[in-house]
């Protein structure tokens, strides 16, 4: 089973949309670390943010935000009013320990289009 | 600073040479990564570096052979390579891979290799 599961592939919004990226994980870890990644076409990886597993309180920076549910293993990501430089492909990832390791498993991505 | 810098952004070569693809940080971090990335698929780690020592190495053929040189640089070693490695190779780096830490990764802005 995936270990990280972002099930939209594609999605097309028109500028000034809100747009919701989902992100459903599973583990088995009680401390484990939540992230969300952009890669814009120049192939970059981006940090957007990190959420702790023991932290559920929800964050907005700007025109982003992120709802983390324990209860559902899900850590969605919004941008409100979206901009064509949104643009991009999401990648939602799981930081897990691996042995005495932590190690970063990505979800599959979601390309998300803003169109003007 | 707060970059990881990889050289060069592109690369191409024949299936008999010998390349070698660079990442630095100067971010003090004690662990660096190698991924490989195909197009439209998240990244795929290949090796993990732990205070200069090679702790990961996820069953990468020996084409590709890493080096860490210090705790500030990353190379990654090409010789006969196959038309099917062609990718983005991304460098990372985290502060840790320990338990204790988060695991929050870095990403250089990758090089997009070719094969001839």
């Amino acid at each position: 089973a995936q270990k990280v599961t972002q099930a939209q592939t594609e999605i097309s919004v028109v500028e000034k949309e809100d747009v919701t990226l989902d992100c459903v994980y599973e583990t088995r870890d009680t401390t484990y670390y939540l992230f969300w990644y952009k890669q814009p076409p120049s192939g970059e990886l981006v940090f957007l943010i990190r959420r702790n597993s023991f932290d559920e309180q929800n964050e907005i920076s700007g025109r982003y935000s992120w709802n983390f549910q324990k209860s559902t293993s899900s850590f969605n990501f919004t941008i409100t009013a979206s901009q064509v430089v949104d643009s991009a492909v999401y990648f939602c990832a799981l930081s897990e320990l691996s042995g005495s390791a932590r190690q970063l498993t990505f979800g599959s991505g979601t390309q998300l289009t803003v169109l003007p | 600073d707060t970059e990881v810098t990889q050289t060069p952004k592109h690369l191409v070569m024949g299936m008999t040479n010998k390349k070698s693809l660079k990442c630095e940080q100067h971010m003090g971090h004690r662990a660096m990564y190698w991924y490989k990335q195909k197009a439209k698929k998240p990244p795929e780690l290949m090796f993990v570096y732990s205070y200069e020592k090679l702790s990961i190495n996820e069953s990468v053929p020996s084409r590709f052979s890493p080096e860490c040189p210090n705790s500030s640089l990353l190379n990654l070693h090409l010789h006969a390579l196959q038309p099917e490695d062609s990718a983005l190779y991304l460098c990372a780096s985290s502060p840790s891979t320990s338990g204790r830490s988060t695991n929050e990764q870095f990403f250089g802005p990758g090089t997009r290799l070719t094969v001839l």
